[in-house]
């Protein structure tokens, strides 16, 4: 089954402990991307990568790091989390035009 | 500056009429618009797109209209169905370059049995 996966789908931590969101999709596409959605302001790319080791910045991307070792995996780092990264995440992976998704991350930041 | 609008944010049907839900852009360089369909602790899901070359595009009950002069796309579903309340996103991109995709803020539609 084709599928993007993310994990953990929930998590609450403290201000400053860093943590990563692993994400891994098994349809071979080349780009991937991370969003976060809040409320009012609907998805917004935090990071993609258009391949293995070739990423760029979305829109909101303070704060966030990322990196593509290998073509299935794209984990989402959040070095220093603050309390403003409170947020549901979501990954994502493309083929032609449509997007994939997982199902979401709701990270919640003390 | 929001390139992709949904002004409306919510949106209530009865069972079985016409939901239409609306979506503006304001960047002339988009050329390829899709619709995704979102359930709550689940990820969008793809619904329906359309090029820039064509003005409709019909998959069973959904329709995607397009406006070019008007920048506008709309998404019809007829008739509507309780299983259709969700929140519905658009998205633009630009096929050159990056292909980066740009999403309006969503609609929440529901459809009242």
């Amino acid at each position: 089954e084709a599928q993007v996966t993310q994990n953990p789908r929930y998590l609450i931590t403290v201000t400053g402990k860093k943590l990563t969101v692993t994400c891994s999709q098994n349809m071979n596409h080349e780009y991937m991307s991370w969003y976060r959605q809040d409320p009012g302001l609907g998805l917004r790319q935090i990071y993609y990568s258009m391949n293995v080791e070739v990423t760029d910045k979305g829109d909101v991307p303070e704060g966030y790091k990322v990196s593509r070792k290998e073509k299935r995996n794209f984990p989402l780092i959040l070095e220093s989390p603050s309390p403003n990264q409170t947020s549901l995440y979501f990954c994502a992976s493309r083929g032609s035009y449509e997007q994939y998704f997982g199902p979401g991350t709701r990270l919640t930041v003390t | 500056d929001q390139q992709v609008k949904q002004n409306s944010p919510s949106l209530s049907v009865q069972e079985g009429r016409i939901s239409i839900l609306n979506c503006d852009y304001t960047n002339s360089m988009f050329d390829y618009f899709l619709w995704y369909k979102k359930y709550p602790a689940e990820g969008p899901t793809f619904l329906i797109s359309i090029s820039s070359i064509k003005d409709k595009n019909e998959d069973g009950r959904f329709t995607v209209f397009l406006n070019k002069s008007a920048k506008h796309l709309s998404l019809h579903i007829v008739p509507s169905q309780p299983g259709d309340s969700a929140v519905y996103f658009c998205a633009a991109i630009t096929t050159s370059g990056t292909y980066k995709y740009i999403f309006g803020t969503g609609t929440r539609l529901k459809v009242l049995a």
